[in-house]
């Protein structure tokens, strides 16, 4: 069974609207999590680290005050995408790491977000 | 950081054949991860392989890696039609650090 879960699955909101997904790890804690974003027929491209207890690590580019990341729980990471625009349109993944030396990855199944 | 390159960028073979897909990287890795992604949805871990270690099966996956050369290989035998989807490699620096992922071989399987 998955380990990890995304929620919504997939969501469609207008634009100027925020919209928060959820990735909880379901049988194991995670003190970091990743977000990733892939567009249409891309590779995945890593957006930020989530770390619980502490702020946030974001990859270059990518606009801290657009996407807020809480990590609220050992087991419970968020993606807050404010001010939602079309372009903001695409998958987000997230993924946690089982632990021990390899960095094997656990990834959510994803949650397409459609902004009208 | 460093991102794999995957080649070929997409293939084509008809069920019962193999597949191979490659992929080639810069800098040190603790190991390399190779995935799986159908259509929309999410991703699949398929294998791990250490830095230290040249090669590994799972039923019907064969992974080499090639740490002098820089590059890892995935082998699919005797391909299904089921096995049709993106396949990423991924660099793991190891631990709890971010694993990056390669620019993916989209694979058709044809019944």
């Amino acid at each position: 069974g998955a380990v990890v879960s995304q929620h919504p699955s997939w969501v469609i909101c207008k634009s100027g609207t925020s919209v928060k997904i959820e990735c909880r790890s379901l049988d194991f804690q995670a003190t970091t999590m990743f977000w990733y974003r892939q567009f249409p027929k891309q590779s995945l491209m890593l957006m930020a680290t989530s770390n619980e207890g502490s702020k946030a690590t974001y990859e270059q580019g990518v606009e801290k005050d657009k996407f807020l990341i809480n990590h609220a729980s050992l087991t419970l990471s968020t993606l807050t995408v404010t001010s939602a625009h079309p372009e903001d349109s695409s998958f987000y993944i997230c993924s946690a790491p089982r632990g021990g030396r390899g960095g094997e990855q656990y990834f959510g199944p994803g949650t397409r977000l459609t902004v009208t | 950081s460093q991102q794999g390159e995957e080649d070929p960028q997409a293939l084509s073979i008809q069920e019962g054949e193999n597949a191979t897909m490659n992929c080639s990287y810069k800098t040190s890795i603790n190991n390399l991860q190779w995935y799986r992604q159908n259509s929309g949805r999410g991703l699949v871990h398929l294998i791990l392989i250490r830095s230290n270690e040249r090669e590994k099966h799972s039923g019907r996956l064969r992974v080499t890696l090639d740490t002098s050369k820089k590059s890892s290989s995935l082998l699919i035998t005797a391909s299904r039609a089921a096995d049709t989807a993106s396949y990423f490699c991924a660099l793991g620096p190891g631990g709890y650090q971010k694993v990056t992922f390669g620019t993916g071989t989209k694979l058709q399987v044809i019944p």
